[in-house]
């Protein structure tokens, strides 16, 4: 039963463009969301969160969108830089889960030169 | 921004051995830390959570028998992998979560372990 999904696991995009990463969830008590990035051998690292109070967060060139009733957030890269490319998973907690993260199976990001 | 580390960062042994893996936090106290697998190219799986000062809760399908977690002090959590096997070999990252906080949550940098 795969609560958080990541449908794509691969994604390649030119430098300077756009990247937009998918995640969907099935949990209703989520509460809160995270994206992490990954090197491999490596622990993820934080990126950004959501409350699900909000509907858009911003960080210089990362944005995270929430859509609760459709049970669907989005990061979005721009623009994108070849450093970027790493795997990016999504991650999503409940209140009453003690900080429990449940994770998506992450989604490859290539940014071409 | 806080600072988990895990040791050792690799691994080496053969079948039937135990190993032991550390996490610690750094710079802050940690009531809660989370250990996690990743096989290659898959997702992080939570195996449990480790609470200071009382027995950690594993997630359903994780052996507590074989992966032992104690939660010494409020810096500091172990896992071992007793009489390893090589379907264990993967990587192994904690978590620790600073006082209460859901938001927030940093990883150690990983330990791979081979089992030969």
């Amino acid at each position: 039963d795969q609560q958080v999904k990541q449908n794509s696991p691969s994604l390649s995009v030119q430098e300077g463009r756009i990247s937009i990463l998918n995640c969907d969830y099935t949990n209703s008590m989520f509460d809160y969301f995270l994206w992490y990035k990954k090197y491999p051998a490596e622990g993820p690292t934080f990126l950004i969160s959501i409350s699900s109070i909000k509907d858009k967060n911003e960080d210089g060139r990362f944005t995270v969108f929430l859509n609760k009733s459709a049970k669907h957030l989005s990061l979005h890269i721009v623009p994108s830089q070849p450093g970027d490319s790493a795997v990016y998973f999504c991650a999503a907690s409940a209140n009453n889960q003690g900080g429990k993260l449940i994770f998506g199976q992450g989604t490859e990001l290539s940014v071409k030169p | 921004g806080a600072v988990v580390s895990q040791h050792p960062s690799w691994v080496i042994c053969k079948s039937g051995t135990s190993v032991k893996i550390e996490c610690r936090s750094l710079d802050f106290q940690a009531t809660t830390m989370f250990w996690y697998r990743q096989f290659p190219k898959q997702s992080l799986m939570l195996m449990a959570t480790s609470n200071e000062g009382s027995k950690a809760t594993y997630e359903q399908g994780v052996e507590k028998d074989k992966f032992l977690i104690n939660h010494a002090s409020l810096t500091l959590s172990t896992l071992t992998v007793t009489s390893a096997h090589p379907e264990d070999s993967s990587f192994y990252i904690c978590s620790a979560n600073p006082w209460g906080v859901q938001e927030t949550q940093y990883f150690g940098p990983g330990t791979r372990l081979l089992v030969l």
